[in-house]
């Protein structure tokens, strides 16, 4: 397997709900990333997980809570969304950090939108 | 932190023209330099990469060339086809997890 997957393709929720994007690879990589990309800009870096322990977060909202339950698998748990959170939610991985392992593979991406 | 801009913001071609997207960056210790290209409704797709080690790098169509003197880069695509229209994303890092990404380049190839 030498792609990343994610689920779902496509989420609406309210401002009020709970609601979990998942993430998965198995290529071996030890690092993945969560990105937000809005229409027609770059992704921007909002959490990675290197070795399943959190070693950046981009001064991300507490109403985003990621999750990584083992080396293939991250998730991100949403609650109280506001509208301007509306856009493509990426995952990537990376073999690790570092000098050889800076490649990063994207998923195909959540699309939410928040009403 | 890491800068980098890119341009042009748009490029029309023509089928079977050349294109060519140039970024510049600000942090001399960055060594790592991607390209992705990015279609509609699609993930970023890693196309090529370059690193400081390297001035140039080729893959069939496509080149990216670096002057870590000048700190800029560029993105070269040959005998461009409808099917390389797509955003193009440069990005530069420094031995760590972050890109830091320039805004990006529309390209369309006109048949």
């Amino acid at each position: 397997d030498t792609e990343v997957t994610q689920t779902p393709k496509h989420l609406v929720m309210g401002m009020t709900n709970k609601k979990s994007l998942k993430c998965e690879q198995h290529m071996g990589h030890r690092a993945m990333y969560w990105y937000k990309q809005k229409a027609k800009k770059p992704p921007e870096l909002m959490f990675v997980y290197s070795y399943e322990k959190l070693s950046i977060n981009e001064s991300v909202p507490s109403r985003f809570s990621p999750e990584c339950p083992n080396s293939s698998l991250l998730n991100l748990h949403l609650h109280a969304l506001q509208p301007e959170d509306s856009a493509l939610y990426l995952c990537a991985s990376s073999l690790a950090g570092g000098p050889v392992g800076n490649e990063q593979f994207f998923g195909p991406g959540t699309r939410l939108t928040v009403l | 932190g890491e800068n980098v801009e890119q341009h042009p913001s748009t490029l029309s071609v023509q089928e079977g023209d050349s294109a060519v997207i140039k970024c510049t960056y600000s942090d001399s210790a960055s060594n790592y330099f991607p390209w992705y290209k990015q279609e509609l409704g699609k993930r970023p797709q890693l196309i090529i990469d370059i690193r400081s080690n390297v001035g140039e790098k080729k893959d069939q169509r496509i080149a990216v060339t670096l002057n870590k003197t000048a700190k800029h880069f560029s993105l070269h695509i040959t005998e461009t086809q409808p099917e390389d229209s797509a955003v193009y994303f440069c990005a530069a890092s420094f031995n760590d997890y972050k890109l830091s990404f320039g805004a990006g380049t529309t390209v369309t190839v006109r048949a």
